[in-house]
């Protein structure tokens, strides 16, 4: 058990909808970051938060939206969704930048 | 740019042998972190094995080790006496810090299959 927590762990939705994925870092952990993951592929990073404020933005559409929260909890909003948005979702918590990330189990998305 | 390069996209070996991952990255800085990441079937992201940069010992976590060359920019992971459970995919991992965002880069990875 990393200490990393997301919910849910799946998720079946229809195109066109949005849907929040959640993340409860480790106890202690300002740094939270979100991943996703297509089937057969390696990870893409999306977006980092430290202590509540954006620090890092990747590949992240513009349909998605996330924030950290005062008790540091993170949501990741994904709206309009398509087929393509189709992955696992990772969420990574680590006590600051430049150390090592402890990742949840992943919120398995599916769009139909 | 700094980048996690993984050449190898897979592998497979006998259980009980030892196997080498191999990894090359890309940074200007002098103090930094790299790290293994495993990732079995079950999806699960499972830290490995880190490495400080300013440290010449070389990280050691029971069957697992690396070899870790400064100069050269590279970062193997030896598994030594695998075991069938080493089956997964292993991610090479580097904080990038380029052009004042941070963020945690992986390597496309390398699928690992150990055979009876």
């Amino acid at each position: 058990d990393s200490g990393v927590t997301q919910t849910p762990k799946h998720l079946i939705t229809a195109t066109g909808q949005r849907v929040t994925l959640r993340c409860s870092p480790r106890s202690g952990d300002l740094s939270v970051y979100w991943y996703q993951q297509s089937l057969d592929q390696g990870l893409q990073f999306l977006i980092q938060y430290y202590n509540g404020e954006e620090r890092a933005k990747g590949n992240i559409l513009e349909r998605f939206s996330a924030q950290q929260f005062p008790d540091l909890h993170s949501e990741l909003n994904l709206s309009s969704l398509e087929l393509g948005d189709s992955a696992l979702y990772f969420c990574a918590s680590s006590v600051r930048v430049h150390t090592e990330a402890f990742f949840g189990q992943g919120t398995r998305l599916t769009v139909v | 740019a700094q980048t996690v390069t993984q050449s190898q996209p897979e592998m497979s070996v006998q259980e009980a042998e030892t196997v080498t991952l191999s990894c090359t990255y890309d940074t200007s800085e002098n103090n930094y972190y790299l790290f293994w990441y495993k990732q079995p079937p079950s999806r699960q992201m499972i830290l490995v094995i880190r490495q400080e940069a300013y440290k010449q010992q070389n990280a050691t976590e029971n069957r697992f080790s690396v070899n870790f060359q400064k100069a050269a920019k590279s970062f193997s992971l030896k598994i030594s006496d695998s075991q069938l459970g080493d089956t997964a995919m292993y991610f090479c991992a580097f904080p990038s810090t380029q052009g004042g965002s941070e963020k945690l880069v992986f390597g496309k990875g390398m699928k690992l299959t150990v055979n009876p």
